[in-house]
């Protein structure tokens, strides 16, 4: 199957804290967790992204925790800060002959100051 | 600026008409994808072209069609427009046929397309 599923479907924390956004997966051909980064009236872009072979990756204040036994992958923002208000996307790719992203439904992030 | 480019950022149309949007991927970039984005389903894989040839194809309805030209640049049309075709409609552009770990898709800001 091809679908990634995504939670919390909103989320609201203040500044300072660690919203972690959690998603998961079923097919076991995915190799590639890229997580997306969307503001109002922008398109999607690119924060961070990880593969099945590590289990932690950081960029910054993004942290991606990748799960492979039990797949799923979750995003934690260390520090929140009200200019990370935005919607998050997961998605993931096979590779193998699917060169698409198949995303998660979106977590909207609120950073109250 | 993500230095892919979508045409027109709006379009109102009407129900059975036929619309074009259209993308200028980023300079280099061979690959493009196309991608719609409703509030219920998110956002949904439609087609990649890679240098002018058709490489994948997700869940694009037959009244829509692609192509990439010459230059890279790429249109979608959308024909016999249904109210349910109302949408962003993304395009991205990547270097080569898949995504690599740290640069992924570069997306547009998209054409919000509404059928009335």
């Amino acid at each position: 199957q091809q679908q990634v599923k995504q939670s919390p479907q909103s989320l609201i924390v203040q500044k300072g804290g660690i919203p972690i956004i959690n998603c998961a997966y079923e097919n076991t051909a995915f190799d590639y967790f890229p997580w997306y980064q969307q503001f109002p009236g922008k398109g999607p872009a690119l924060l961070i992204a990880i593969r099945p072979d590590v289990s932690e990756k950081k960029e910054g204040r993004f942290t991606i925790s990748f799960n492979k036994s039990a797949k799923q992958f979750s995003l934690h923002i260390m520090d929140s800060q009200p200019g990370d208000s935005a919607t998050y996307f997961c998605a993931a790719n096979s590779g193998a002959g699917s060169y698409q992203l198949t995303f998660g439904k979106g977590t909207k992030l609120s950073v109250i100051p | 600026d993500s230095g892919v480019t979508q045409t027109p950022k709006h379009l109102i149309t009407a129900t059975g008409q036929r619309v074009t949007l259209r993308c200028s991927p980023r300079s280099g970039d061979l690959s493009v994808y196309w991608y719609q984005q409703s509030l219920d389903q998110g956002l949904q894989f439609l087609i990649q072209y890679y240098n002018g040839e058709e490489r994948a194809k997700g869940n694009i309805l037959e009244r829509f069609s692609a192509q990439q030209f010459p230059d890279l640049h790429s249109e979608l049309n959308l024909s016999s427009l249904e109210l349910g075709d109302s949408a962003l409609y993304f395009c991205a552009s990547s270097i080569g046929l898949r995504t690599g770990d740290n640069y992924g898709y570069t997306f547009g800001s998209g054409t919000r397309l509404t059928v009335v």
